[in-house]
């Protein structure tokens, strides 16, 4: 299996553009989860799908962050607009049941917002 | 509410020498508990993870974690540290009874082995 797959790896952007990263989840896999890694922060969940259906959304940051998940293998997440305090790496997750079972996670796409 | 506390951000040890990284954590009930290690510029690996059953666990690359109810801890060791050892480490867990609760991740500890 070729684990959790993220793009990009990199994202350099403007300030005030929108930003899309994606997220492909090991095949079976029931739950997705989007985190965020920062210095001063550490690592944050902001929102996990089951079964493609958002079940806590209470860790996204604002509205100007939104994330879908239309099928079982593709997830987005999204920023609209993009501000520098929004730089960090954003790891995407998956676990074959959301509540019990082991996590596996992406290799991340670190974003830089200038 | 469930918790978890690594208390050292960082721990230092040398080559050859026993490492713990210590994990203590606040459940209800009874708890799930994971070690894992992130590598610079990677992802999150996981380690080892404690669901039931035998305190002591043994997880990948030659670590292992002992499950302590009295004390609420999990700490993580290996019985001889190496150089490729050095990484972050994070410990995590969920309480069995909390619904539908995710991972808790406490915020890393940082190990450096030095040779």
């Amino acid at each position: 299996d070729a684990g959790v797959i993220q793009s990009p790896r990199h994202e350099v952007t403007e300030m005030g553009q929108e930003v899309t990263l994606r997220c492909k989840p090991i095949s079976g896999h029931n739950s997705l989860f989007w985190y965020r890694q920062t210095m001063m922060r550490g690592l944050e969940l902001l929102i996990y799908f089951n079964n493609n259906v958002p079940i806590d959304d209470s860790g996204m940051p604002e509205d100007r962050f939104s994330a879908k998940m239309p099928n079982a293998s593709f997830s987005t997440l999204k920023i609209q607009p993009s501000e520098p305090r929004d730089s960090a790496v954003y790891f995407c997750a998956s676990s074959l049941v959301a509540y019990t079972d082991t996590q596996y996670f992406g290799p991340g796409t670190r974003l830089t917002v200038l | 509410a469930q918790s978890v506390a690594q208390p050292e951000d960082q721990v230092n040890v040398a080559e050859g020498n026993p490492l713990t990284v210590k994990c203590t954590y606040s459940v209800s009930g009874n708890p799930y508990l994971f070690w894992y290690v992130q590598y610079p510029n990677r992802g999150l690996q996981f380690l080892l993870k404690y669901i039931t059953g035998d305190n002591l666990v043994k997880g990948s690359y030659g670590f292992e974690a002992e499950f302590n109810k009295s004390q609420t801890s999990f700490h993580l060791k290996k019985p001889s540290a190496l150089v490729s050892d050095s990484a972050l480490y994070f410990c995590a867990v969920r309480d069995h009874s909390s619904g539908n609760t995710p991972l808790v991740f406490g915020k890393g500890t940082r190990l450096s082995v030095i040779a």
